[in-house]
């Protein structure tokens, strides 16, 4: 099946600077990946949809300032959390249409734990 | 109109029991209903899915029931084992939108 990394898989850092977090296709492109936002034990909340060579869009109520988005190749999309604060921390997972398209299958990545302090 | 609506929000089965969650959306526009399943700290990953066309899908231990009159769709895992023991999400997209709307999840504990 087609497989979907992040990186790094845990970060800490202090309040008010910015994290990259970086969603790779492994072995399909991606012409567009979807970016979610899962809290402790609550259901994925999408954020915004990543288009390869061309702007991000997002959901209703996500800051397009704060969550930056650049899908620079047909396998990377990164995810920037900018001016980060406490209430950003979240598991951050990304997924894309899996190179066996079938019918909006969707494959997810292991997700990014983000702690701010 | 953009919710699923998933329930129970947990549930406690014992090994070699049946475990059903049930799901409900109201767009009828939605036409993918895929089941994916989460283990603590990691990604979903997709289980079964199933298209409006067809009223039941069996894979394995997993079959998803989908009742298009009354917008509802299920899931039931025969035999549950303890490694079912997770966190299952339904989901409602569209075709081509490639675009997923979560129920809110149901925590499932299988006891030996």
């Amino acid at each position: 099946g087609a497989v979907v990394s992040q990186h790094p898989s845990w970060v800490i850092c202090k309040s008010g600077t910015s994290v990259k977090i970086e969603c790779r296709s492994l072995d399909f492109q991606a012409t567009t990946m979807f970016w979610y936002r899962q809290f402790p034990k609550q259901s994925l909340m999408l954020m915004a949809t990543s288009n390869e060579g061309s702007k991000a869009t997002y959901e209703q109520g996500v800051e397009k300032d704060k969550f930056l988005i650049n899908h620079a190749s047909l396998t990377l999309s990164t995810l920037t959390v900018t001016s980060a604060h406490p209430e950003d921390s979240s598991f951050y997972i990304c997924s894309a249409p899996g190179a066996t398209y079938s019918y909006n299958e969707q494959f997810f990545g292991p997700g990014t734990r983000l702690t701010v302090l | 109109q953009q919710q699923v609506k998933q329930s129970p929000q947990s549930l406690i089965v014992q090994k070699g029991g049946i475990s059903i969650i049930n799901c409900a959306y109201e767009n009828t526009a939605f036409d993918y209903f895929p089941w994916y399943q989460q283990f603590p700290g990691k990604g979903p990953a997709l289980l079964i899915a199933i298209r409006p066309d067809v009223s039941e899908k069996k894979e394995g231990r997993f079959t998803i029931s989908f009742n298009k009159s009354a917008k509802q769709f299920s899931l039931h895992i025969m035999d549950s084992q303890p490694g079912d023991s997770a966190t299952y999400f339904c989901a409602a997209g569209f075709q081509g939108a490639q675009k997923l709307v979560f129920g809110q999840g149901t925590r499932l504990t299988i006891n030996p």
